[in-house]
């Protein structure tokens, strides 16, 4: 199994552009979860999908930011217009929940800078 | 919700020497314990973990205790090498409905050769 797949590792924009990072799941997960990570907030949970629907987005900072889950091997974590404040590492992650493991598998993530 | 608290925030110890980082939670419905090293600029990694209906789990150097009554774990790791040098971070789960993990914040963990 490749593991959890992000893309891509590194973004560059500049602000008010819009920034589309990319997660696929390890194949057979039926969870999904959106983190980000800094080193003064450290690992917040954005959002989180089961069987590709959004369970709980209270971890989105705002309208700037969306996830969409359209099938279980891909989601994707939006921000438009991006801003300076959200250069951050993004990760995603997936589990199988409904089993005994409820342990996460990380993706690589994408280190995203704003300028 | 579940809240886990993690002590300390940073540890420094001497190669070989033992080290203990602490965790506490709120949820007293919390019955998964897992524990993730993360290296510098790479992703976190399960190391170990630790179910309710147990109290004690060892994996080589690295162990986890679990303490249901005071609602906190520890993670053991001895005889340090520096290649431990990481950042680790404790979670719970607390299944139902809410299936999300909690996370520390995680310690920083040196160990000096």
């Amino acid at each position: 199994d490749a593991g959890v797949i992000q893309s891509p590792r590194h973004e560059v924009t500049e602000m008010g552009q819009e920034v589309t990072l990319r997660c696929k799941p390890i194949s057979g997960h039926n969870s999904l979860f959106w983190y980000r990570q800094t080193m003064m907030r450290g690992l917040e949970l954005l959002i989180y999908f089961n069987n590709n629907v959004p369970i709980d987005d209270s971890g989105m900072p705002e309208d700037r930011f969306s996830a969409k889950m359209p099938n279980a091997s891909f989601s994707t974590l939006k921000i438009q217009p991006s801003e300076p404040r959200d250069s951050a590492v993004y990760f995603c992650a997936s589990s199988y929940l409904g089993g005994t493991n409820y342990g996460y598998t990380f993706g690589s993530g994408t280190r995203l800078t704003v300028v | 919700g579940e809240n886990v608290e993690q002590h300390p925030s940073t540890l420094s110890v001497q190669e070989g020497d033992s080290a203990v980082i602490k965790c506490t939670y709120s949820d007293s419905a919390s019955n998964y314990f897992p524990w993730y090293k993360q290296e510098l600029g790479k992703r976190p990694q399960l190391i170990i973990d630790i179910r309710s209906n147990v109290g004690e789990k060892k994996d080589q150097r690295i162990a986890v205790t679990l303490n249901k009554t005071a609602k906190h774990f520890s993670l053991h790791i001895t005889e340090t090498q520096p290649e431990d040098s990481a950042v680790y971070f404790c979670a719970a789960y607390s299944g139902g409905s809410n299936y999300k993990l909690t996370f520390g914040k995680g310690t920083l963990l040196t160990v000096n050769p």
